[in-house]
């Protein structure tokens, strides 16, 4: 069954290093999503991308984050200057249009800011 | 941004016994769904309720949506330790894109 992966599965990084966190989304799924759960709390939205820019993004999503779609398989998520409470589980999701609305998420990437 | 609450935050049961647990919120929804997670996963989804009043099975499980689509409930019967996990709900935003998702219900089922 086609899943969408992320790697790292967890990453340790030092406060103000710049982490790109990856994504390879279900293949003819259109619609991508970024989201983090910091531990002991809820599963929060940061991004949505469609063709090529971004389509939504919540107050989260600040002028430290950024994603791209370098090519026609990866997805990623960019944190400029790392800090402590970006310490989160950060989930990427793909969706295909007209498919019931059902994002499929990844197993996660467990950042560690320290 | 909506506001989904839901209830109770944590349950542990014995193997055989039932659960319901709670989707509430004082904003109106077009659809709502439940995902579980477990441990290191991210959330996968288990059912989407998109009619007022409507109930869906899956298995032993059994999601209502209110009738004014403002609340969700899901019912497990005779739980099993396979039944464990976090349990969320969650709603499109206004937009239509993200996902705004409850803190979820913390369900531990004992053999």
């Amino acid at each position: 069954e086609p899943e969408v992966t992320q790697t790292p599965s967890h990453q340790v990084t030092q406060m103000g290093q710049e982490v790109i966190l990856r994504c390879v989304p279900i293949s003819n799924h259109l619609y991508f999503y970024w989201y983090r759960q910091i531990l002991g709390q809820k599963v929060e939205f940061l991004v949505s991308f469609y063709n090529n820019e971004i389509s939504e993004k919540s107050e989260i999503f600040d002028d430290q984050f950024s994603v791209e779609r370098p090519d026609g398989s990866n997805f990623t998520l960019k944190i400029r200057s790392t800090k402590l409470e970006d310490s989160a589980m950060y989930f990427c999701a793909s969706e295909l249009p007209l498919g019931g609305d059902i994002q499929y998420f990844g197993a996660g990437t467990r950042l560690s800011v320290l | 941004t909506q506001l989904l609450e839901q209830s109770p935050q944590f349950l542990s049961i014995q193997e055989g016994e039932n659960l319901t647990v709670y989707c509430n919120s004082s904003s109106v929804f077009s659809s709502l769904q439940w995902y579980r997670q477990e441990p290191g996963e991210g959330p996968v989804l288990l059912v989407t309720v998109v009619t007022g009043g409507e109930v869906k099975k899956l298995k032993r499980l059994t999601f209502q949506f209110g009738d004014a689509r403002k609340d969700s409930s899901l019912h497990i019967t005779a739980a099993q330790p396979g039944d464990t996990g976090l349990y969320l709900c969650a709603a499109h935003s206004n937009s239509g894109y993200a996902l705004n998702f409850g803190k979820g219900t913390s369900l531990l089922v004992t053999p």
